[in-house]
């Protein structure tokens, strides 16, 4: 069965401080992997999207690192900011066999706030 | 600001009763994704459409049916509305099908809040 789970459900820390938010998935045949980024009430806005062949990617302050062997993947924010309080998901694209299209599949997300 | 206009913003009605929700892509984006999220559970994939024509469903109820229009836009109904309907419902376009190219970015709207009384 196709999963992402996400850890912690929830994190609090300090400005300016770093944090690691974790994902790990059973989805095959994988196609991608996405993080977002969704604060309170609003649509989610994509952070990174990494295929099965990138192992890292960079935007701002926000590094997103792939396993493709453990399956794994975490998003690393650097010296947090009273705006990175937000909802981060994890959302792992499956290739449907024979299809054109890819099957998403969402992760409940990690609950970051960032407290002055 | 996405580019995706979603409206009405805010949605109160009664149990019983059916709604439109509508959705307009951002210039260019050829497909359409609506997704569910209510409040103890994550986003839940509802439909797409790729330039007017249904390309892929996830949990959607027979309830609930959309299409897509010659100019792109798309509408979202839900009928017989119940409590357990009330979310927020986005809706998200991208470029193309989503199979095609795997780096497909899907920009979301700010959602309709549906409120079933």
């Amino acid at each position: 069965k196709n999963q992402v789970e996400q850890s912690p459900q929830s994190l609090i820390i300090l400005e300016g401080k770093n944090c690691t938010l974790q994902c790990n998935y059973t989805v095959s045949p994988f196609s991608n992997l996405r993080w977002y980024k969704q604060d309170t009430g609003r649509g989610p806005v994509s952070l990174t999207i990494m295929t099965f062949s990138e192992n890292t990617k960079s935007n701002g302050r926000y590094t997103a690192t792939l396993d493709a062997d453990t399956k794994q993947s975490s998003l690393h924010i650097t010296a947090s900011q009273l705006s990175d309080s937000a909802s981060y998901i994890c959302v792992v694209s499956a290739r449907e066999y024979g299809g054109a299209t890819n099957k998403l599949i969402f992760g409940t997300g990690t609950l970051l706030a960032v407290q002055p | 600001d996405s580019g995706v206009t979603q409206t009405p913003k805010h949605l109160i009605t009664a149990t019983g009763q059916r709604v439109t929700l509508r959705c307009s892509p951002r210039s260019g984006d050829l497909s359409v994704y609506w997704y569910q999220q209510s409040l103890d559970q994550g986003l839940q994939f509802l439909i797409q459409y790729y330039n007017g024509e249904e390309r892929a469903k996830g949990n959607i109820l027979e309830r609930f049916s959309a299409q897509q229009f010659p100019d792109l836009h798309s509408e979202l109904n839900l009928s017989s509305l119940e409590l357990g309907d009330s979310a927020l419902y986005f809706c998200a376009s991208s470029v193309a099908s989503g199979g095609a190219f795997v780096q497909d970015t899907q920009y979301f709207g700010p959602g309709t809040r549906l409120t079933v009384l």
